[in-house]
């Protein structure tokens, strides 16, 4: 069946740093991907989105990748804060299901300062 | 309103009892989805509403959960005879149209705790 799913459940780096977040995804018709965060006692927050027919995208420190040929998207977060700690999650969607997504199971980033 | 409302924001029940979840949508928006978290899960489909459409019930788990959306506005979602594995969060969140790049924003979610 469909499945979204993440690499590494937990990250951990240096307040400056730079942070790559992963995500595996299996539908080959998901053709819009979108990552949020999620700090604890909230609901999730748009973070970046981006269509099928992009393998790039870039927001204001942040840029998603989007590979096609091995189903794989990723997070960048530049110079990492302590304020961007928190849960990730990737969603799909795709083929008939309109807008409803599909979850990943989340990444904690912790930035230590 | 300036997000996605929902009330309450905690809710504890006794197992057997009904509840009821409220969700209020950004103005204007005609799609609303309903999904559940589980503790350290991701976020898991359960319902969805477009303008005067037929919902898509197909996420919900058993026929003791059921939604409403009236007016084309708020919705409540419904859980009766509640199971202890019925403890969960539950989000709303809604978008401008119900479809693929129309961005979902979420409520803060309401935390079910089943005793």
């Amino acid at each position: 069946g469909e499945s979204v799913g993440l690499h590494l459940p937990t990250l951990s780096v240096q307040e400056g740093d730079n942070s790559i977040i992963n995500c595996a995804y299996s539908n080959s018709a998901s053709d819009y991907f979108i990552w949020y965060k999620q700090e604890s006692g909230k609901g999730p927050q748009f973070i970046i989105d981006i269509r099928s027919n992009m393998d790039k995208r870039q927001g204001q420190r942040v840029t998603v990748l989007l590979n096609k040929t091995v189903k794989h998207l990723s997070l960048q977060i530049a110079a990492t804060q302590p304020g961007d700690s928190a849960v990730y999650f990737c969603a799909e969607s795709g083929g008939t299901s309109y807008g409803k997504l599909t979850f990943g199971q989340g990444t904690i980033l912790t930035v230590h300062p | 309103g300036a997000g996605v409302s929902q009330s309450p924001s905690n809710k504890v029940t006794e197992k057997g009892k009904d509840v009821e979840l409220r969700c209020d949508p950004i103005s204007g928006h005609t799609a609303l989805y309903w999904y559940r978290q589980s503790l350290g899960q991701g976020l898991e489909f359960l319902i969805y509403f477009q303008g005067n459409s037929a919902p898509d019930k197909s996420g919900l788990p058993s026929d003791r959960f059921s939604a409403e959306r009236t007016g084309g506005s708020v919705s409540t979602l419904t859980i009766q005879r509640t199971q202890q594995e019925d403890s969960a969060v539950y989000l709303c969140a809604s978008s401008l149209v119900g479809d693929r790049g129309s961005i979902q924003y979420f409520g803060a979610g309401t935390r079910l705790s089943v005793l």
